[in-house]
């Protein structure tokens, strides 16, 4: 039981590039989140997702997409990346109901040069 | 507006010594409430929360918490840090939506440094 996992751990991107972050979790859970941590700054919700197929927006939207096609897998699209999106980018799932706990995966390091 | 404040930015302990830190939220009726810690280079890791009932909570690794309704406080605490305790704390809420998926919101977070 890996629990939650994030594809990949370091990245590189010159300004414009794009790139997708993967992650997967195998509890079988109905949410998912992604989560900015800036120094200073904490933890920001990005996007999140209720089940397949469903995406919303949190409190920093702008310059990312998301997708869930598969319950377990949760994607993080950067179409066109600036050097503002440099961070750490932390993923988390839970059951749906009154659990409220997530559960986050180790994290994915972006440099945007 | 609703926000989750940990007023202190740094905090130094000698190792054995006790441990508070503090958090304040700002919400219209009392949310969940979480402590999650980070360890250096690592993801977050739940270490206690706060639904309803008593207001002190067990968590692990030795930690508790106490909420404080009149206060708007949910401050942990440990009362003997040990040097493992080092990390970077952080307290985090979520509105009591009736099992909403709203994600969580968290302070900025309280760097612990454990002196020897």
């Amino acid at each position: 039981n890996a629990g939650v996992t994030q594809t990949p751990k370091f990245r590189v991107l010159k300004t414009g590039q794009s790139m997708t972050l993967l992650c997967a979790q195998d509890m079988n859970h109905e949410y998912m989140y992604w989560y900015r941590q800036d120094p200073g700054m904490g933890l920001r919700l990005i996007h999140y997702s209720v089940g397949e197929g469903t995406t919303a927006k949190g409190e920093v939207p702008d310059g990312y997409n998301v997708s869930r096609l598969k319950k377990q897998n949760f994607l993080l699209g950067l179409e066109s990346a600036a050097p503002s999106q440099t961070s750490v980018y932390f993923c988390a799932s839970r059951r749906s109901g009154l659990s409220y706990e997530q559960y986050f995966g180790p994290g994915t390091r972006l440099t945007v040069t | 507006a609703q926000s989750v404040t940990q007023p202190d930015i740094h905090i130094t302990v000698s190792e054995g010594a006790s441990l508070e830190l503090r958090c304040n939220y700002s919400y219209g009726a009392t949310p969940y409430l979480f402590w999650y810690v980070q360890s250096p280079g690592q993801g977050l890791q739940l270490l206690l929360k706060y639904f309803s009932g008593d207001t002190l909570v067990q968590g692990i690794k030795g930690f508790e918490a106490e909420f404080k309704r009149s206060q708007s406080s949910f401050n942990l605490r440990k009362p003997s840090v040990h040097w493992s305790d080092a990390a970077e704390y952080f307290c985090a809420v979520v509105p009591n939506s009736g099992g909403g998926a709203d994600g969580l919101t968290f302070g900025k977070g309280t760097h612990l440094i454990i002196q020897p």
